[in-house]
């Protein structure tokens, strides 16, 4: 069963603009989200958090939202730039349990 | 500080042969997590340990799969024998403590491929 989905496998955008990454969840007992950042052939690298008691965090050019009534939880990137461009996974803990998303694989365009 | 440390990095064997992976995690984690990977999807958690304990096995194929984590620090994961359908990267992660607002750390993972 699928707790955390990630529908969009890929994503393309330019250099500078915007990157909204998105992520929705089955499970009400999850109460803390994360987001992972995988480069090829090394381990997930955690980039951005959120709690359930917000729904906004950020930290320099990442800011992640989350909309409890949704079950949904969307990470932005601004500006985007072609380091970013890596496959991200958002995750999903609570109750002892962490489920992860299948990723979204994120270019970067010069 | 070093990471999460795994060895080895890549694994090709034969089905039905015996395979182990081994992790050492970040000085002074307590929790430590083997996943699976496979192609295309995201980690899906085999064994959580609180120290010494496993805590949560109840992903882990224990037909062909056992982990141990002697003395609270390293551990290591065996598949025996070995089946096609286990192809796929093998992931540990260490936490100060277990799930909750503790973020994981992860090590680069082995890519195991059964032939």
């Amino acid at each position: 069963d699928q707790q955390v989905k990630q529908n969009s496998p890929s994503l393309s955008v330019q250099e500078g603009r915007i990157s909204i990454l998105n992520c929705d969840y089955t499970n009400s007992m999850f109460d803390y989200f994360l987001w992972y950042k995988k480069y090829p052939a090394e381990g997930p690298t955690f980039l951005i958090s959120i709690s359930s008691i917000k729904d906004k965090n950020e930290d320099g050019r990442f800011t992640v939202f989350l909309n409890k009534s949704a079950k949904h939880l969307s990470l932005h990137i601004v500006p985007s730039q072609p380091g970013d461009s890596a496959v991200y996974f958002c995750a999903a803990s609570g109750n002892n349990d962490m489920r992860f998303g299948a990723g979204t694989r994120l270019t970067v365009k010069p | 500080e070093a990471g999460v440390v795994q060895s080895p990095r890549y694994k090709i064997i034969e089905k039905k042969q015996p395979v182990a992976f081994w992790c050492n995690p970040i000085s002074g984690h307590n929790t430590l997590y083997w996943y699976r990977q496979n192609l295309g999807q995201g980690p899906e958690l085999l064994i959580r340990y609180e120290n010494e304990e496993a805590v949560d096995d109840s992903q882990l194929p224990k037909d062909r799969f056992s982990a141990e984590r002697l003395k609270g620090v390293d551990s290591t994961l065996k598949i025996q024998p070995a089946e096609l359908g286990d192809s796929a990267v093998y992931l540990c992660a260490s936490s100060l403590r277990g799930t909750g607002p503790y973020e994981q750390y992860f090590g680069p993972g082995t890519r195991l491929t059964v032939t």
